[in-house]
């Protein structure tokens, strides 16, 4: 089984600086991690994942995500803000098998100018 | 162009009337899935398909149905809406496990 949390529902960063969204999974099986944005009354987009290759993510907008497994972290970054960045969070994890991805419950990411 | 698409977007029904949401994409995926979106909550999983006439319950299936009968169809059916089903609905598909999901655009449903 999987599960996701996102640590903070809210975050709130100035313009330019850095932007650090947390997330801790777990899984009993070697996961597969995702992070999407949703922009307000739009659907989901995909940022990035890790599928088992490199555990430094690049995705795009210039996010990355690093995962670590001794942590079971895989938090997602962003040397500087932008105001366009301004939308809500959502990471996932999947197993091997199956069907299940299964989302954490999101952080709303703020940022000032 | 390769996209998941939902009708209708927006559906304003009344308790006990039932209501049909249909999703189709058209790139091929075994796997489809339809969740539902409240605040707070994140995403929640109803339903999911892993091919043509094969489906399961996701964490939140009460209330609902589905069906596939076509790999690029999987409508969700509520027989007698209530309240509580108030939420924005999302389909996906993917190919596989290790990929990510292609999320339609969304069904905002309001049942009074």
């Amino acid at each position: 089984a999987q599960s996701v949390t996102q640590l903070g529902s809210h975050v709130s960063v100035s313009e330019g600086a850095l932007v650090l969204l947390r997330c801790n999974y777990s899984s009993s099986v070697p996961p597969y991690l995702f992070w999407y944005v949703q922009y307000p009354n739009q659907g989901l987009q995909l940022l990035l994942k890790y599928t088992s290759a490199a555990t430094l993510v690049k995705g795009i907008n210039g996010f990355e995500a690093e995962f670590k497994k001794s942590e079971t972290s895989f938090h997602l970054t962003k040397p500087s803000a932008h105001m366009s960045d301004a939308a809500e969070y959502f990471c996932a994890v999947s197993g091997e098998y199956g069907n299940k991805l299964v989302f954490g419950a999101g952080t709303i990411l703020r940022v000032k100018s | 162009e390769a996209q998941v698409t939902q009708n209708p977007r927006y559906l304003i029904t009344v308790t006990g009337k039932k209501l049909t949401v249909t999703c189709s994409q058209n790139m091929n995926h075994e796997y489809m899935s339809w969740y539902r979106q409240d605040p707070g909550l994140g995403l929640r999983q109803i339903y999911y398909s892993m091919n043509v006439e094969a489906t399961d319950k996701g964490d939140v299936p009460e209330g609902y149905k589905v069906s596939r009968k076509e790999k690029r169809n999987f409508p969700l059916i509520l027989e007698s809406p209530s309240p509580n089903q108030t939420s924005l609905y999302f389909c996906a598909s993917r190919p596989g496990p290790r990929y990510e999901q292609y999320f339609g655009p969304g069904t905002r449903l309001t049942v009074t």
